[in-house]
Protein backbone atom coordinates (compact mmCIF):
# COMPACT_ATOMS: atom_id res chain seq x y z
CA UNK A 1 0.00 0.00 0.00
CA UNK A 2 1.48 3.74 -1.15
CA UNK A 3 1.89 5.86 1.60
CA UNK A 4 -0.17 8.44 -0.24
CA UNK A 5 -3.18 7.80 -1.81
CA UNK A 6 -5.28 9.05 -4.50
CA UNK A 7 -8.19 8.37 -6.58
CA UNK A 8 -6.48 7.79 -10.43
CA UNK A 9 -9.75 9.16 -11.99
CA UNK A 10 -10.22 10.43 -14.63
CA UNK A 11 -12.55 13.16 -12.97
CA UNK A 12 -14.46 14.49 -15.18
CA UNK A 13 -15.47 18.29 -14.40
CA UNK A 14 -17.47 20.96 -16.75
CA UNK A 15 -16.10 24.07 -17.41
CA UNK A 16 -17.02 26.78 -14.32
CA UNK A 17 -17.48 24.24 -11.88
CA UNK A 18 -15.36 23.17 -8.93
CA UNK A 19 -12.79 20.40 -9.15
CA UNK A 20 -12.32 18.42 -5.84
CA UNK A 21 -9.59 16.42 -5.97
CA UNK A 22 -8.92 14.43 -2.42
CA UNK A 23 -5.59 12.41 -1.04
CA UNK A 24 -5.26 10.08 2.12
CA UNK A 25 -1.52 9.63 3.49
CA UNK A 26 -1.10 6.75 6.17
CA UNK A 27 1.99 7.73 7.49
CA UNK A 28 0.94 10.01 10.75
CA UNK A 29 4.76 11.38 10.85
CA UNK A 30 3.89 13.68 7.83
CA UNK A 31 3.17 17.09 8.39
CA UNK A 32 4.02 19.28 4.90
CA UNK A 33 2.02 18.45 2.39
CA UNK A 34 2.21 19.53 -1.60
CA UNK A 35 -0.04 19.70 -4.76
CA UNK A 36 2.07 19.33 -8.10
CA UNK A 37 0.36 19.92 -11.69
CA UNK A 38 1.13 17.78 -14.38
CA UNK A 39 0.51 18.71 -17.89
CA UNK A 40 0.38 14.73 -20.59
CA UNK A 41 3.92 14.78 -21.38
CA UNK A 42 5.45 17.45 -19.57
CA UNK A 43 7.47 17.50 -15.90
CA UNK A 44 5.70 18.21 -12.47
CA UNK A 45 5.14 21.73 -11.49
CA UNK A 46 4.35 22.74 -7.82
CA UNK A 47 1.24 24.37 -7.42
CA UNK A 48 -0.03 24.41 -3.51
CA UNK A 49 1.78 23.35 -0.62
CA UNK A 50 -0.01 23.29 3.00
CA UNK A 51 1.83 22.70 6.46
CA UNK A 52 -1.25 23.19 9.03
CA UNK A 53 -4.55 22.55 9.74
CA UNK A 54 -7.65 24.16 7.90
CA UNK A 55 -7.65 25.99 4.54
CA UNK A 56 -5.27 27.83 2.34
CA UNK A 57 -5.93 29.64 -1.07
CA UNK A 58 -4.02 30.91 -3.18
CA UNK A 59 -6.39 32.09 -6.43
CA UNK A 60 -8.58 29.80 -7.70
CA UNK A 61 -7.45 26.80 -5.95
CA UNK A 62 -7.82 25.82 -2.11
CA UNK A 63 -5.70 23.06 -0.46
CA UNK A 64 -7.45 21.73 2.35
CA UNK A 65 -5.19 19.33 5.38
CA UNK A 66 -7.01 17.76 8.13
CA UNK A 67 -4.17 15.74 10.19
CA UNK A 68 -6.57 14.07 12.38
CA UNK A 69 -8.33 12.32 9.56
CA UNK A 70 -5.00 12.33 7.59
CA UNK A 71 -6.59 13.74 4.78
CA UNK A 72 -5.80 16.69 1.72
CA UNK A 73 -7.74 18.09 -0.64
CA UNK A 74 -7.47 20.46 -3.45
CA UNK A 75 -10.23 22.80 -4.83
CA UNK A 76 -10.17 24.40 -8.23
CA UNK A 77 -12.61 26.62 -8.69
CA UNK A 78 -13.88 28.06 -11.80
CA UNK A 79 -12.46 25.45 -13.45
CA UNK A 80 -10.93 26.23 -16.88
CA UNK A 81 -9.72 23.49 -19.39
CA UNK A 82 -5.92 24.81 -19.25
CA UNK A 83 -6.91 23.04 -15.72
CA UNK A 84 -6.94 19.24 -17.45
CA UNK A 85 -3.74 17.97 -16.03
CA UNK A 86 -2.99 15.29 -13.37
CA UNK A 87 -2.56 16.02 -10.47
CA UNK A 88 0.22 14.89 -7.57
CA UNK A 89 -0.23 14.76 -3.93
CA UNK A 90 2.87 14.75 -2.00
CA UNK A 91 3.84 14.27 1.91
CA UNK A 92 6.68 14.53 4.20
CA UNK A 93 7.63 15.22 7.52
CA UNK A 94 9.11 18.70 8.79
CA UNK A 95 12.44 17.09 10.49
CA UNK A 96 15.75 17.38 9.92
CA UNK A 97 16.40 13.72 8.36
CA UNK A 98 13.34 14.69 5.65
CA UNK A 99 14.98 15.23 2.52
CA UNK A 100 14.79 12.01 0.63
CA UNK A 101 11.59 11.27 2.18
CA UNK A 102 9.13 12.97 0.37
CA UNK A 103 6.17 10.81 -0.84
CA UNK A 104 4.48 11.06 -4.40
CA UNK A 105 0.88 9.86 -4.96
CA UNK A 106 0.05 8.17 -8.27
CA UNK A 107 -1.90 11.39 -8.92
CA UNK A 108 -5.68 12.46 -10.03
CA UNK A 109 -6.39 13.29 -13.71
CA UNK A 110 -8.75 15.95 -13.91
CA UNK A 111 -10.41 16.53 -17.11
CA UNK A 112 -12.31 20.09 -17.56
CA UNK A 113 -15.33 19.68 -20.62
CA UNK A 114 -15.83 22.90 -22.01
CA UNK B 1 16.44 27.35 -22.03
CA UNK B 2 14.86 25.84 -18.83
CA UNK B 3 16.83 26.19 -15.46
CA UNK B 4 16.62 22.16 -15.24
CA UNK B 5 17.81 20.57 -18.43
CA UNK B 6 17.77 16.89 -18.96
CA UNK B 7 19.73 14.80 -21.96
CA UNK B 8 18.57 12.56 -23.83
CA UNK B 9 14.51 13.70 -23.52
CA UNK B 10 14.01 10.11 -25.28
CA UNK B 11 16.20 7.36 -25.79
CA UNK B 12 15.72 3.59 -26.70
CA UNK B 13 17.83 1.08 -26.00
CA UNK B 14 18.49 -3.11 -25.80
CA UNK B 15 18.70 -5.14 -22.26
CA UNK B 16 21.78 -5.16 -20.93
CA UNK B 17 23.39 -1.61 -22.17
CA UNK B 18 25.01 1.18 -20.28
CA UNK B 19 22.80 4.52 -20.37
CA UNK B 20 23.55 7.22 -19.10
CA UNK B 21 21.34 10.50 -18.30
CA UNK B 22 22.40 13.93 -17.27
CA UNK B 23 21.37 16.56 -15.68
CA UNK B 24 22.08 20.20 -15.11
CA UNK B 25 20.75 23.37 -14.08
CA UNK B 26 21.40 27.12 -14.15
CA UNK B 27 18.96 27.92 -10.69
CA UNK B 28 22.17 27.82 -8.23
CA UNK B 29 20.32 25.23 -6.37
CA UNK B 30 22.57 22.69 -3.88
CA UNK B 31 19.90 19.92 -3.75
CA UNK B 32 19.56 17.39 -6.93
CA UNK B 33 17.19 14.64 -6.99
CA UNK B 34 16.79 11.44 -9.84
CA UNK B 35 13.25 10.09 -9.54
CA UNK B 36 11.22 7.83 -12.25
CA UNK B 37 7.88 8.04 -12.90
CA UNK B 38 5.67 4.63 -13.79
CA UNK B 39 1.91 4.71 -14.45
CA UNK B 40 -0.32 4.15 -11.41
CA UNK B 41 3.24 4.38 -9.41
CA UNK B 42 3.96 7.79 -9.46
CA UNK B 43 7.09 9.16 -8.85
CA UNK B 44 9.70 7.29 -6.54
CA UNK B 45 12.93 8.56 -5.23
CA UNK B 46 16.10 7.13 -7.17
CA UNK B 47 18.96 9.11 -5.66
CA UNK B 48 19.23 12.16 -4.39
CA UNK B 49 22.65 14.59 -3.51
CA UNK B 50 23.21 17.98 -1.60
CA UNK B 51 26.05 18.90 -3.21
CA UNK B 52 29.40 17.12 -5.03
CA UNK B 53 30.81 15.27 -2.08
CA UNK B 54 27.23 14.27 -0.46
CA UNK B 55 25.03 11.51 -2.42
CA UNK B 56 22.44 9.59 -0.61
CA UNK B 57 20.20 6.54 -1.96
CA UNK B 58 16.53 6.89 -2.19
CA UNK B 59 13.86 4.34 -2.44
CA UNK B 60 14.72 2.47 -5.37
CA UNK B 61 18.25 2.45 -6.17
CA UNK B 62 19.39 -0.86 -7.12
CA UNK B 63 20.64 -0.63 -10.67
CA UNK B 64 21.01 2.69 -10.67
CA UNK B 65 23.99 4.44 -9.86
CA UNK B 66 25.06 8.40 -10.00
CA UNK B 67 27.55 10.89 -9.89
CA UNK B 68 27.53 14.98 -9.20
CA UNK B 69 30.22 16.13 -11.25
CA UNK B 70 29.70 19.54 -10.15
CA UNK B 71 27.53 21.68 -7.80
CA UNK B 72 25.22 22.07 -11.60
CA UNK B 73 25.70 18.82 -12.89
CA UNK B 74 23.81 15.12 -11.67
CA UNK B 75 23.98 12.03 -13.58
CA UNK B 76 22.22 8.97 -13.79
CA UNK B 77 23.62 5.83 -14.68
CA UNK B 78 21.78 2.31 -15.62
CA UNK B 79 24.92 -0.34 -15.64
CA UNK B 80 22.81 -2.83 -17.53
CA UNK B 81 19.32 -1.79 -18.47
CA UNK B 82 16.71 -3.80 -18.22
CA UNK B 83 13.28 -3.76 -19.38
CA UNK B 84 11.92 -2.82 -16.21
CA UNK B 85 13.56 0.68 -16.04
CA UNK B 86 11.72 1.40 -19.15
CA UNK B 87 10.07 4.60 -17.36
CA UNK B 88 10.22 8.22 -17.39
CA UNK B 89 13.36 9.93 -15.62
CA UNK B 90 13.31 13.62 -13.81
CA UNK B 91 15.71 15.28 -12.45
CA UNK B 92 14.59 17.83 -9.98
CA UNK B 93 16.12 20.82 -7.85
CA UNK B 94 15.66 22.36 -4.61
CA UNK B 95 17.32 25.61 -3.33
CA UNK B 96 18.03 27.24 -0.04
CA UNK B 97 15.35 28.21 2.07
CA UNK B 98 12.88 25.50 0.25
CA UNK B 99 11.46 22.36 1.76
CA UNK B 100 12.05 18.52 1.06
CA UNK B 101 8.70 19.25 -0.98
CA UNK B 102 9.46 22.01 -2.73
CA UNK B 103 11.19 20.54 -6.18
CA UNK B 104 12.00 22.37 -9.78
CA UNK B 105 11.34 19.47 -12.16
CA UNK B 106 13.48 19.25 -15.34
CA UNK B 107 11.43 17.90 -18.45
CA UNK B 108 12.05 14.38 -18.30
CA UNK B 109 14.20 11.62 -20.10
CA UNK B 110 11.93 9.01 -21.75
CA UNK B 111 13.50 5.59 -21.37
CA UNK B 112 12.74 2.60 -23.01
CA UNK B 113 14.89 -0.46 -22.65
CA UNK B 114 13.86 -3.23 -25.30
Amino acid sequence: QKEVEQNSGPLSVPEGAIASLNCTYSDRGSQSFFWYRQYSGKSPELIMSIYSNGDKEDGRFTAQLNKASQYVSLLIRDSQPSDSATYLCAGVARTTDSWGKLQFGAGTQVVVTP
Amino acid sequence: DADVTQTPRNRITKTGKRIMLECSQTKGHDRMYWYRQDPGLGLRLIYYSFDVKDINKGEISDGYSVSRQAQAKFSLSLESAIPNQTALYFCATSGPGQGPGELFFGEGSRLTVL
